[in-house]
């Protein structure tokens, strides 16, 4: 059975920072790319960044250059480095697993809240 | 990249059926068969519902079904259930090698 579990999330100052964590299980973690979408408060879904199993990425405009999506294929987690928070980061943090061959999401986690607040 | 076009509220009664369209451009929808449609419950994470235009995962009732055209793609459930009441979110895969997914759809059965 497909699992993940993210963790890591709080309340942070803005300009703070903050890791997140997904911890994946139920399948060959190094095979599929990963992904990170977030949904403020009572809006919609937004996607955030993307990794490979390999390692090569891609981001969202409104995230390039603050936040950092990687992986430990050894540890099956993928992360997502927060830097200059804003409040307008403020949101539940959902990981996905991306489905092979298509480009489409079949696996969610249950998602972490992260408040940017002062 | 702008978030795809979605209709915020659609309702039907039971048994109808009800169809929520999703626009978006030639760099996205237009340009690729990669539209995904995810279900959400309210405090719940999405689950994927379609993807690739008109596939239903493994589990996926077949009263759920997907079309597009041109720009626009479209996701039809008939019979509508009780269970059916969520938000809907479109999604697809850009020619920035990046994902967008649309504004959300309300869907209500009265």
């Amino acid at each position: 059975e497909v699992q993940l579990l993210e963790s890591g999330g709080g309340l942070v100052q803005p300009g703070g920072s903050l890791r997140l964590s997904c911890a994946a299980s139920g399948f060959t973690f190094s095979n599929y790319a990963m992904t990170w979408v977030r949904q403020a408060p009572g809006k919609g879904l937004e996607w955030v960044s993307l990794i490979s199993g390999s390692g090569s990425n891609t981001y969202a405009d409104s995230v390039k250059g603050r936040f950092t999506i990687s992986r430990d294929n050894s540890k099956n987690t993928l992360y997502l480095q927060m830097n200059s928070l804003r409040a307008e980061d403020t949101a539940v943090y959902y990981c996905a697993k991306r489905s092979t061959p298509g480009p489409n999401f079949d696996y969610w986690g249950q998602g972490t809240l992260v408040t940017v607040s002062s | 990249q702008s978030a795809l076009t979605q209709p915020a509220s659609v309702s039907g009664s039971p048994g109808q059926s009800i169809t929520i369209s999703c626009t978006g451009t030639s760099s996205d929808i237009g340009g690729y068969n990669y539209v995904s449609w995810y279900q959400q419950h309210p405090g719940k994470a999405p689950k994927l519902m379609i993807y690739e235009v008109t596939n239903r995962p493994s589990g996926v009732s077949n009263r759920f079904s997907g079309s597009k055209s041109g720009n626009t793609a479209s996701l039809t459930i008939a019979g509508l259930q009780a269970e059916d009441e969520a938000d809907y979110y479109c999604s697809s895969y850009t020619s920035s090698d990046t994902y967008v997914f649309g504004t959300g759809t309300k869907v209500t059965v009265l």
